[in-house]
């Protein structure tokens, strides 16, 4: 069975600053994806970043990227210069072989003027 | 990136009544989902909709409450059925793009059952 673990229900951050978002994972499978995903009060499900976990090489999106462990199974984002526009409900996720998704119970983050 | 349209996007209806939620993809796409998120919660796996094939339920959901079609590659429903107030939720559909290796989600339908 696959597990996600978001340890910080809630975080908030000031505008401009840096912040990281914790994520642990459990899985037997080798060969598998992780997500970070952004859902705004308009409930849209929008993908931030996803890392292969065959890829030592951390992933980046612009302001967006991560810290991947895969011996310790953690995968934390980090979000550079906060906007306001990045407060949201933040969800990291697990994809394996089944093709299903298994999801955290997210991070609420408020970006603070 | 696939565009997938949902609807309705929200609805409030009776208890005992069925709602039946649409889910339309812009390109062909193997793999659909159905995934609830009741409210302050995560997201849960509903079932896998497969194209001229039964539906495949999760733990704890069952056909007869929650029936799934898919007569092609972009289209799927899912109806929520005989619906009680613990049915409200949002409830999303999700497909896998082309390389199998992303899962966009639709804008998702926030029902509410009184």
């Amino acid at each position: 069975a696959q597990t996600v673990t978001q340890s910080q229900p809630e975080m908030s951050v000031q505008e401009a600053e840096t912040v990281t978002l914790s994520c642990t994972y459990d899985t037997s499978e080798s060969n598998y994806y992780l997500f970070w995903y952004k859902q705004p009060p308009s409930r849209q499900m929008i993908l931030v970043i996803r890392q292969e976990a065959y890829k030592q090489q951390n992933a980046t999106e612009n302001r967006f990227s991560v810290n991947f462990q895969k011996a310790a199974k953690s995968f934390s984002l980090k979000i550079s210069d906060s906007q306001l526009g990045d407060t949201a409900m933040y969800f990291c996720a697990l994809w394996g072989s089944n093709y299903k998704l298994t999801f955290g119970k997210g991070t609420l983050l408020t970006v603070n003027p | 990136s696939a565009v997938i349209s949902q609807k309705p996007s929200r609805d409030i209806c009776q208890r005992g009544t069925s709602l039946t939620i649409q889910c339309q993809v812009d390109s062909q796409v193997t793999m659909m989902f159905w995934y609830r998120q009741q409210p302050g919660q995560s997201l849960t796996l509903i079932a896998t909709a497969n194209q001229g094939s039964e539906a495949t339920y999760e733990s704890g959901f069952v056909i007869d409450k929650f029936p799934i079609s898919r007569p092609n590659l972009t289209f799927s429903t899912l109806t929520v059925s005989n619906m009680s107030p613990e049915d409200s939720s949002i409830y999303l559909c999700s497909v896998a793009g082309t390389t199998n290796e992303k899962l966009f989600f639709g804008s998702g339908t926030q029902l509410s059952v009184l």
